[in-house]
């Protein structure tokens, strides 16, 4: 079964400050790859994905990600995160199984930024 | 168009009682699957219909059972409820999981068990 690490548990950053959250995955083979995020007492929405073509993916909210298959990561960046950024992200990874694509979500990582 | 809508949004059981959770997929989407959201574990995956029929299963006992009916709208059941299974459940759709679509996700029943 694959599984996906999140490596950052909780982030804290600045406004204007780079983030970087890292995703790995263990599936060799074909995958779809996704980063959701939750606002505050908000429902999952989802905040780009990636299926084939160009390994770097954007998003919305300036949100991007790369897809490095060689290293089986798929990591978040935003060049500049604002406060209204703070949330839960979590990275998810498609892959086959019993005839059908189900998502399995990294433990999520908890985003705060200070004004 | 109307976003997966979940009901109940919060919920109160004692242990041992049942609980029947429903989900309505957006417009045209046949695969619903359910998750448990805890602090601890992140997103656990239950199991996912399509078609009436349930397609895959997540690692949880008996206890947890679904169905769906012909319109797409999905219930979870919880019977013999645990302090444990005091969870955010959420139901996610998508138009067919075998293309590898993104979800789109409800905003979750809370349960907490006494």
């Amino acid at each position: 079964a694959q599984s996906v690490s999140q490596h950052n548990h909780h982030v804290i950053l600045s406004e204007a400050a780079s983030l970087e959250l890292g995703c790995n995955y263990s599936y060799g083979g074909t995958v779809n790859l996704f980063w959701y995020v939750q606002y505050p007492g908000q429902h999952l929405q989802l905040l780009l994905k990636y299926f084939s073509g160009d390994p770097l993916v954007k998003g919305i909210k300036g949100f991007e990600a790369e897809f490095i298959k060689s290293k089986f990561s798929f990591n978040l960046r935003k060049p500049s995160v604002q406060w209204s950024d703070t949330a839960e992200y979590f990275c998810a990874v498609n892959a086959p199984s019993g005839g059908s694509y189900i998502p399995t979500f990294g433990r999520g990582t908890s985003l705060i930024v200070h004004p | 168009k109307a976003g997966v809508t979940q009901t109940p949004r919060y919920l109160i059981k004692t242990r041992g009682q049942q609980v029947t959770l429903s989900c309505s997929p957006i417009s045209g989407h046949r695969s619903v699957s359910w998750y448990q959201q805890t602090p601890g574990q992140g997103l656990q995956f239950l199991f996912e219909y399509f078609s009436e029929t349930q397609r895959n299963k997540g690692n949880f006992p008996g206890r947890f059972s679904g169905r769906q009916f012909s319109n797409s709208r999905s219930e979870m059941n919880v019977s013999t409820l645990e302090l444990g299974d005091s969870a955010l459940y959420l139901c996610a759709s998508s138009p067919n999981s075998r293309e590898g679509y993104g979800y789109t996700f409800g905003s979750g029943t809370r349960l907490t068990v006494v």
